[in-house]
């Protein structure tokens, strides 16, 4: 079956703009969950979903990220003013339910803020 | 907070050689992922250690838990071209569901 889609894969933008990053989990997982890799370096745990609400948002590194999952499927990962240290690769994971904890990651959106 | 490392960064060996990172968390975990990231790609699940002390085995690989819940070992045995990429523990800790990587071993195989 289909897996984690991502889009866009690459995002190029300017510092001082907002960007909107999409996340498509696999269907029927309730658990979503964002990350963000710099290069050279492991995951980094931004915000978990379970269902529609935010589980946990402790990784969240400031108040321009917030991320929305309204109807408990698609997720929005949104960055306000991005700066230049936004730059990375957001990868976003489901799993199957709260408990289960095998993650299927997504491809990734590579994010350049120039 | 938490943290989780691993040693060595890198790690260069000749096909059919031995290979074994290590993973230290500063604290104790509730179970231990393991993941593969190929160059460019998306990392993926390979294996999760929930018991103090436990062991698995998936064909030429080998995962430990510390009986301290702590740490934790992959071991690959004959290594072949296709291992290639960086492996990453990831810890589970308490009642929350997010993964805490470790700072991840590149393995490149020479043939």
């Amino acid at each position: 079956g289909a897996g984690v889609s991502q889009t866009p894969s690459n995002k190029v933008t300017e510092k001082g703009k907002y960007v909107e990053l999409r996340c498509d989990p696999i269907s029927g997982h309730t658990a979503l969950y964002w990350y963000r890799q710099s290069l050279g370096q492991g995951p980094e745990f931004l915000i978990y979903f379970q269902g529609t609400g935010a589980a946990d948002d402790s990784g969240l590194p400031n108040d321009r990220f917030f991320a929305v999952r309204p109807e408990g499927s698609v997720s929005t990962l949104k960055i306000q003013r991005t700066e230049r240290g936004d730059s990375a690769v957001y990868l976003c994971a489901s799993s199957l339910r709260q408990g289960y904890n095998e993650q299927f990651f997504g491809p990734g959106t590579r994010l350049t803020v120039l | 907070g938490q943290q989780v490392m691993q040693i060595p960064q890198y790690q260069h060996v000749q096909e059919g050689e031995d290979f074994t990172t290590y993973c230290n968390s500063s604290t104790t975990l509730s179970n231990i992922q393991w993941y593969k990231q190929r160059p460019g790609g998306h990392p993926v699940f390979l294996i999760q250690l929930v018991k103090s002390g436990e062991v698995k085995k998936q064909k030429r690989l080998t995962f430990q838990f510390g009986e301290a819940k702590k740490n934790s070992s992959l071991h690959i045995t004959a290594t072949q071209t296709t291992d290639v990429g960086t492996y990453f523990c990831a810890g589970v800790s308490g009642a929350t569901n997010k993964l805490i990587f470790g700072t991840g071993t590149l393995l490149a195989v020479q043939p």
